[in-house]
């Protein structure tokens, strides 16, 4: 299958720092999820933005996409210790195929 | 990262009757998921399925609706019983190794349509 890309691949901040977190992909979309896994758990959606949207806000999260660079980044503001987890973006280029990210792992230090 | 073969791809099922999708895994893995994916929307995780005992359901999902087995390390079924047409959806397995941080594997998917 063809697989996005995140960078990085893991991110280790402080609490109260902000965390930025790329995906780009190649094929063209209809939307582009991002999830959260905690360990051992599985994915759970955060926010999707679709493919006529340029920014998303939900919370202490903010998503953007550039159709044109084929590429999105989620923020997420003010970290704290609970936001450790890997975080992938998720690809919707048709009804029956999906598309992830390899994954960024936070780890968030108190 | 593992591999995984879901069949059916998709089917066309009355309303009332019961569909089994099945995930089968080329090597062992520690965990394996259930997700739905309604019409336009994102995925939603139904359960997580526990090797040898029951599966464990997420907030909205119950095991009357949606049996679960997982008999081995490699293998699990989802069952959508007594079906109605709110059920059309995309199905999903994914796989991952507990502790790897990634390497999450979905299958192809299941798409049900319920008449």
């Amino acid at each position: 299958s063809q697989q996005g890309e995140e960078d990085p691949q893991a991110l280790s901040i402080q609490e109260g720092e902000n965390a930025t977190m790329n995906c780009s992909y190649k094929t063209s979309i209809n939307n582009l999820q991002w999830y959260r896994q905690n360990s051992g758990r599985g994915l759970v959606h955060l926010i999707l933005i679709r493919s006529n949207e340029r920014e998303k806000h939900s919370g202490r999260l903010r998503v953007t996409l550039d159709t044109s660079k084929k590429s999105s980044s989620l923020l997420i503001t003010a970290s704290r210790a609970a936001d450790t987890a890997s975080y992938f973006c998720l690809f919707s280029g048709g009804y029956n195929k999906l598309i992830f990210g390899a994954g960024t792992r936070l780890a968030v230090h108190p | 990262s593992a591999v995984i073969s879901q069949k059916p791809s998709r089917d066309i099922c009355q309303r009332g009757t019961s569909l089994t999708i099945q995930c089968q895994v080329d090597s062992q893995v520690t965990m394996m998921f259930w997700y739905r994916q309604q019409p336009g929307q994102s995925l939603t995780l139904i359960a997580t399925a526990n090797q040898g005992s029951e599966a464990t359901y997420e907030s909205g999902f119950v095991i009357d609706k949606f049996p679960i087995s997982r008999p081995n390390l490699t293998f699990s079924t989802l069952t959508v019983s007594n079906m109605s047409p709110e059920d059309s959806s995309i199905y999903l397995c994914s796989s991952t190794n507990a502790g790897t941080g990634y390497g999450y594997t979905f299958g192809s998917g299941t798409r049900l349509t319920v008449v």
